[in-house]
């Protein structure tokens, strides 16, 4: 079964810093970009960023560039996302997702289960 | 940044009625289109790309149709399962973005 699972709730407070996972299986983790969205609570989603763990070309949403750093380590079939100073704005849930080949780039056809990050004092 | 303006925010829609809901892009996305289905508590599902075309395992009565600029999906019959918050997404550059979402909800 493909799929990617990703790494529990967390709860941090402001300035923290913090890394949350998403690992997949049932395919080659090399050959797809695996990205990121955001939905803050009761809101829509926003895409943030995605890497191609083939060879870690990473490309940013202007809206998070500076914000976050992405990554991964095909080794383990695991991408991240990190944050070295979080604010309470960062209160939210993160999927990462599955995006296609050169013509489904940009679709997201396979998500994680999500990981809830608040941040509070 | 391209804007997705997706309409109308809430759609009120008895069972086996036909749902139709639109998606506007700021600028052409040519048919680089995706759409989402997401229910409460759960990740989102794509339901189409490419405008039209539909993901795997995804029923017939959703389609997609539109290019350019306008976009519209359309849920030929409702079943108690499609009632949901519905998301169109253009990839038609590497700065991908949402719509803010059309909940579809039980007349």
């Amino acid at each position: 079964e493909v799929q990617l699972v990703q790494s529990g709730a967390e709860v941090k407070k402001p300035g923290e810093s913090l890394k949350i996972s998403c690992k997949g299986s049932g395919y080659s983790f090399t050959s797809y970009w695996i990205g990121w969205v955001r939905q803050m609570p009761g809101k829509g989603l926003e895409w943030m960023g995605i890497i191609y763990p083939g060879d870690s070309d990473t490309r940013y949403s202007p809206s998070f560039q500076g914000q976050v750093t992405i990554s991964a380590d095909k080794s383990i079939s695991t991408a991240y996302l990190q944050w070295s100073s979080l604010k309470a704005s960062d209160t939210a849930m993160y999927y990462c997702a599955r995006s296609g080949s050169v013509t489904t780039l940009g679709t997201f056809d396979i998500w994680g289960q999500g990981t809830m990050v608040t941040v509070s004092s | 940044e391209i804007v997705m303006t997706q309409s109308p925010a809430t759609l009120s829609v008895s069972p086996g009625e036909r749902a139709t809901l639109s998606c506007r892009a700021s600028q052409s996305v040519s048919s680089n289109l995706a759409w989402y289905q997401q229910k409460p508590g759960q990740a989102p599902r794509l339901l189409i790309y490419g405008a039209s075309t539909r993901a795997t395992g995804i029923p017939a009565r959703f389609s997609g149709s539109g290019s350019g600029t306008e976009f519209t999906l359309t849920i030929s019959s409702l079943q108690s399962e499609d009632f949901a918050v519905y998301y169109c997404q253009q990839y038609n550059n590497w700065t991908w973005t949402f719509g803010q979402g059309t909940k579809v909800e039980i007349k």
